[in-house]
């Protein structure tokens, strides 16, 4: 089955530094893959997806992606981290020809430390 | 409206009692999805409705769980005999057909408390 694993439920950053939040996926057929933004006390935003083109990946707010097929990867990195990037973060995938519906990770929460 | 709705925002239920959560999808989103998301975890695939399709149900935990769809617009989650361990935020999607069926959009979610 389908599976996403996000290393570390929790990453702090200081206001300014790089963000890196990891993303691995089982698939012996690369999948779609996104990131899905959750603001506290809401729902899930879409932040970027990934579904076969281009492996580098631009998203909203400063937030880029690369699918990195040799490594079954899709780190999610923002240069310079702002306050109002604190969130709770999940990398879904949406495997091709299986069933219809994303498979989630567990989530990391970021914090931005001032 | 212009995204998914939910309702209650909040919900506080003691154990035992019957609870209905209700979705609105955005207008012309054929595919409709439930999660649940308990404290510190990612979300968990309850159901998904496509169309007239007979939905995929593979993901309620329970038979206390149930949920329905009007067409293609509201959608309610039941669950009967609420336990402590349904406690959790249920998140709503939807989602447009065809290709961009996994571009999903969601609700704010619904917070149930089971006392």
């Amino acid at each position: 089955a389908q599976s996403v694993t996000q290393l570390g439920s929790h990453v702090s950053v200081s206001e300014g530094a790089l963000v890196l939040l990891r993303c691995n996926y089982s698939s012996s057929v690369p999948p779609y893959l996104f990131w899905y933004v959750q603001y506290p006390n809401q729902g899930l935003q879409l932040l970027l997806k990934y579904t076969s083109a281009a492996t580098l990946v631009k998203g909203i707010n400063g937030f880029e992606a690369e699918f990195k097929k040799s490594e079954t990867s899709f780190h999610l990195t923002k240069p310079s981290a702002h306050m109002s990037d604190a969130a709770e973060y999940f990398c879904a995938v949406y495997p091709q020809g299986g069933s219809e519906k994303l498979v989630f990770g567990k989530g990391t929460k970021l914090t931005v430390n001032p | 409206g212009a995204g998914v709705s939910q309702s209650p925002s909040n919900k506080v239920t003691e154990k035992g009692k019957d609870v209905e959560l209700r979705c609105d999808p955005i207008s012309g989103h054929t595919a409709l999805y439930w999660y649940r998301q308990r404290l510190g975890q990612g979300l968990e695939f309850l159901i998904y409705f496509q169309g007239n399709s007979a939905p995929d149900k593979s993901g309620l935990p329970s038979d206390r769980f149930s949920a329905e769809r009007t067409g293609e617009s509201v959608s309610t989650l039941t669950i009967q005999r609420t336990q402590q361990e349904d406690s959790a935020v249920y998140l709503c999607a939807s989602s447009f057909p065809g290709r961009r069926i996994y571009e999903q959009y969601f609700g704010p979610g619904t917070r149930l408390t089971v006392t």
